[in-house]
């Protein structure tokens, strides 16, 4: 069965201070790793999708990169504007997203 | 935003009674799935539709049921409503599994209260 994990829960920044998030996955026949901003009551919005260990990617004031059994989301000097919850889900030989619960980032200005 | 919309955006119901919900995908999207969210968690993978057939399900039971018309939007039907059902439903809209792009785009989705 795939399993993903995400830490920290929730996390605080004051703006400007860099940081990341963490993504663990176990699954079987990985066909992608996805990261998803999810603002309250509303649907996931597509970041980054990652396929292979070693692959980065980025966007704005985000980086998403793989290793064979993490994922990291790195923020870099961020603003209040990227307070969201941040998913990362799995995509394996089920072919069914498999997300983790999400980390709660709060940019505090 | 993305092209996959959601009907309708807030539903109250009551214990034991039947809802319906919709989905349009996006546009060259024909393969749908549709996910649960409680508050506080991640979407659960409830099942997903290719070409008008279930193209597999997660942990769910029976009551929850769907279908993909032949212009690829979708219903989540669930029968026997239960409290612990209250929760965001969300439709995920996709080009067919094994076609290599494998990103998947949601609606705003349904928030659906069970009283």
């Amino acid at each position: 069965e795939d399993q993903v994990t995400q830490s920290p829960e929730a996390l605080r920044l004051q703006e400007g201070e860099s940081s990341s998030l963490n993504c663990s996955y176990t699954v079987s026949g990985l066909r992608g790793l996805f990261w998803y901003r999810q603002d309250p009551g509303k649907g996931p919005e597509f970041l980054f999708t990652l396929y292979s260990a070693g692959e980065e990617k980025e966007k704005e004031r985000l980086k998403a990169t793989l290793t064979k059994k993490e994922s990291f989301l790195h923020i870099t000097a961020p603003k209040p504007e990227d307070s969201a919850t941040y998913l990362c889900a799995s995509l394996g030989s089920a072919r069914q997203l498999t997300f983790g619960s999400g980390t709660q980032l709060t940019v505090l200005p | 935003e993305t092209g996959v919309t959601q009907s309708p955006t807030h539903l109250i119901k009551t214990r034991g009674q039947q809802v319906t919900l919709r989905c349009s995908s996006q546009s060259g999207h024909n393969t749908v799935s549709w996910y649960q969210q409680a508050l506080g968690q991640g979407p659960q993978f409830i099942f997903q539709y290719y070409r008008e057939e279930e193209n597999g399900r997660g942990n769910f039971p029976p009551r929850f049921s769907g279908l993909q018309f032949p212009n690829y939007s979708s219903e989540l039907n669930v029968n026997a409503l239960e409290l612990d059902d209250s929760a965001l439903y969300l439709c995920a809209s996709s080009i067919p599994p094994g076609t290599g792009n494998t990103e998947a785009f949601f609606g705003q989705g349904t928030r659906l209260t069970v009283v």
